[in-house]
């Protein structure tokens, strides 16, 4: 079942510009992580973040994380064009499985 | 960082014939992987959690003796989509957990089966 609900499901903005999304979940996990996809290909691991985190980065990307509103945020900086692409948040329930959201579609107009 | 792959990357097939996916681990050892189905636009659905030497398991609603899921060795898990229907057609892709980094799933690129 789908626990993770991302928003918004669709994201057009312009080079340089910055790119948030936004994903709520509902039950306890043990972290949450970011995954990007390219169409039609694999899923490539950006970052994770524990439940005991509350921020995070990696390169333009900051993540953060609210248990208590059970909500995360994905921010891109300065974007490119090869930011294109969809991205999943993915929760750990801890029974070694990932519960992914609905993705986002961003797309960054040159 | 670790590498996961599938084979085949994409395969159609006829209605009512089977289709078998692999999912290696090319350089650590996997006693988990999971497979996952993805429709177009859509998230990842988990189909089955694969174990090394044990059963798999399946998640709610995932038919076990339609995708049948081997794991007979530490760096392969075959999935096998038996008598395959057009509504089978889907983006499945793998994924293992790396034991040294045990949070850490690596995901393969993913097989594109199309069903006639």
């Amino acid at each position: 079942s789908q626990q993770g609900e991302e928003d918004p499901q669709a994201l057009s903005i312009q080079e340089g510009e910055n790119a948030t999304m936004n994903c709520s979940y509902k039950t306890s996990i043990n972290n949450l992580q970011w995954y990007r996809q390219n169409s039609g290909r694999g899923l490539v691991h950006l970052i994770l973040i524990r439940s005991n985190e509350r921020e995070k980065h990696s390169g333009r990307l900051r993540v953060t994380l609210d248990t208590s509103k059970k909500s995360s945020s994905l921010l891109i900086t300065a974007s490119r064009a090869a930011d294109t692409a969809s991205y999943f948040c993915a929760t750990d329930e801890g029974a070694q499985k990932l519960v992914f959201g609905q993705g986002t579609r961003l797309t960054i107009n040159p | 960082g670790a590498v996961v792959s599938q084979h085949p990357s994409w395969v159609i097939c006829k209605s009512g014939t089977s289709v078998k996916i692999e999912c290696r681990s090319l350089d650590f050892q996997a006693t988990t992987m999971f497979w996952y189905r993805q429709f177009p636009k859509q998230s990842l659905m988990l189909m089955a959690t694969s174990n090394e030497g044990s059963k798999a398991t399946y998640e709610q609603g995932v038919e076990k003796d339609k995708f049948l899921i081997n794991h007979a060795s530490l760096t392969l898990s075959t999935l096998t989509v038996t008598s395959a229907h057009p509504e089978d057609s889907s983006f499945y892709i793998c994924s293992a957990r790396d034991p040294v980094a045990a949070d850490t799933q690596y995901f393969g690129p993913g097989t594109r089966l199309t069903v006639l």
